[in-house]
């Protein structure tokens, strides 16, 4: 295990289509964030899990946006009915409690998402 | 609102000067900030952190200080070097909050020969 996985890399879809990305976490994290970072700024905070618990997700752009994270490991982002505002990088990240410090956040490559 | 700002949206340094790269919060209640480093193509990097019961921390050529007074920090990079080249990020979170990350919009910092 070398890091956080996102797949897919790169995502083209039209507008109204759903999508799902996915998140593998470093193995032994217990914490998953999403973000997404669109041009020119940083990335924008999403939501966040600890275990298989989502304890944050009001930062949410809209309803058409969830996450899960069934069994404490890997997290879904489902946008659906996409929009072309929602062309974006959309990274995900993980930490543990004291690996190696609690506010550290290793970040996947991110997918880049593509709304025609 | 933007909580944490960078002003700077890029710098040029020689090879072998300091590069300071600046960042400002508005929130009082961040307890932990963060640099994290951007190639394109790729995630953030984590360089270096803060927490806010400190002013200094250093790891190799790199010292983040943090002024909470002016609700500022700075990245200090001692000898710059080419491979520095990159966007630079700075982060602040709330340990109440499961440290999800406030960032600024990035300084896009060259580092010349």
């Amino acid at each position: 295990d070398t890091g956080v996985s996102q797949n897919p890399r790169h995502k083209i879809t039209k507008r109204g289509q759903n999508v799902t990305f996915r998140c593998d976490p470093i193995s032994e994290h217990n914490r998953l964030y999403w973000y997404r970072q669109t041009l020119g700024q940083g990335p924008e905070f999403l939501t966040y899990f600890q275990n298989e618990a989502q304890l944050e997700k009001s930062r949410l752009l809209s309803d058409r946006f969830s996450a899960e994270r069934p069994k404490g490991s890997f997290s879904t982002l489902e946008i659906q009915r996409t929009e072309q505002g929602d062309s974006a990088m959309y990274l995900c990240a993980s930490s543990g409690r004291g690996f190696p410090r609690v506010d550290e956040q290793f970040f996947g490559p991110g997918t880049r998402l593509t709304v025609l | 609102d933007q909580q944490v700002k960078q002003n700077s949206p890029s710098l040029s340094v020689q090879e072998g000067r300091i590069s300071i790269l600046n960042c400002d919060y508005t929130n009082s209640m961040f307890d932990y900030f963060l640099w994290y480093k951007k190639y394109p193509a790729e995630g953030p990097t984590f360089l270096i952190s803060i927490s806010s019961i400190k002013d200094k921390n250093e790891d190799g050529r790199f010292t983040v200080f943090l002024n909470k007074s002016a609700k500022h920090l700075s990245l200090h990079i001692v000898p710059s070097q080419p491979g520095d080249s990159a966007v630079y990020f700075c982060a602040a979170s709330l340990s109440n909050s499961g440290y999800a990350l406030n960032f600024g919009k990035g300084t896009s910092l060259l580092v010349t020969p």
